[in-house]
């Protein structure tokens, strides 16, 4: 069963402009991480955040996680066509091992 | 990170048959590899866990008879589709790493598996 609903689904959005999507989980979690997977390929990570951690940045992504409201947001600054893509969440949970468990992704478009 | 091959990156076949999915780690020795299943427009499924010289373990609602696992490298790991029918068809696709809690999964390109 899936551990992470995001939202929003769907994301349509002008180059430019900030990309921001959600998930949120059920269970306590390890750590939470962030992939990107272009149509029809395999995902690529884009970022890991421990439970104990609040806010991380890597380059134009801004990722946040809030533990008493199991949720995490992924904000994308200035986004480019590139940026195209759908981005998922998946959650580490101790008990489970090391195991992703997915959220059911945004797909996101940036319009040229 | 971990580079992650998959071969065939597309298959098509009839339905009763049988296709073999490999998942390499190029430049990684894998103890663990996973196999996850995606639909159009969902969200990745794990179906297994490999595991290097040992028996997978498989998440539950997924047939081990029917995608058999093998894990005899730490290099390689196997996805058979036995019996293949439509509602198999599918993207599969493999991951490495992920070794310990807090390590990122590299994953491979994916395999598209159409059943007729």
């Amino acid at each position: 069963s899936q551990q992470g609903e995001e939202d929003p689904q769907a994301l349509s959005i002008q180059e430019g402009e900030n990309a921001t999507m959600n998930c949120s989980y059920k269970t306590s979690i390890n750590n939470l991480q962030w992939y990107r997977q272009n149509s029809g390929r395999g995902l690529v990570h884009l970022i890991l955040i421990r439970s104990n951690e609040r806010e991380k940045h890597s380059g134009r992504l801004r990722v946040t996680l809030d533990t008493s409201k199991k949720s995490s947001s992924l904000l994308i600054t200035a986004s480019r066509a590139a940026d195209t893509a759908s981005y998922f969440c998946a959650t580490v949970i101790k008990a489970a091992g090391n195991k992703l468990t997915f959220g059911g992704g945004t797909r996101v478009l940036v319009k040229p | 990170g971990a580079v992650v091959s998959q071969h065939p990156s597309r298959v098509i076949c009839k339905s009763g048959t049988s296709v073999k999915i490999e998942c390499r780690s190029l430049d990684f020795q894998a103890t663990t590899m996973f196999w996850y299943r995606q639909f159009p427009k969902q969200s990745l499924m794990l179906m297994a866990t490999s595991n290097e010289g040992s028996k997978a373990t498989y998440e539950q609602g997924v047939e081990k008879d029917k995608f058999l696992i093998n894990h005899a490298s730490l290099t390689l790991s196997t996805l058979t589709v036995t019996s293949a029918h439509p509602e198999d068809s599918s993207f599969y696709i493999c991951s490495t790493g992920g070794g310990h809690l807090e390590e990122t999964q590299y994953f491979g390109p994916g395999t598209r598996l159409l059943v007729l």
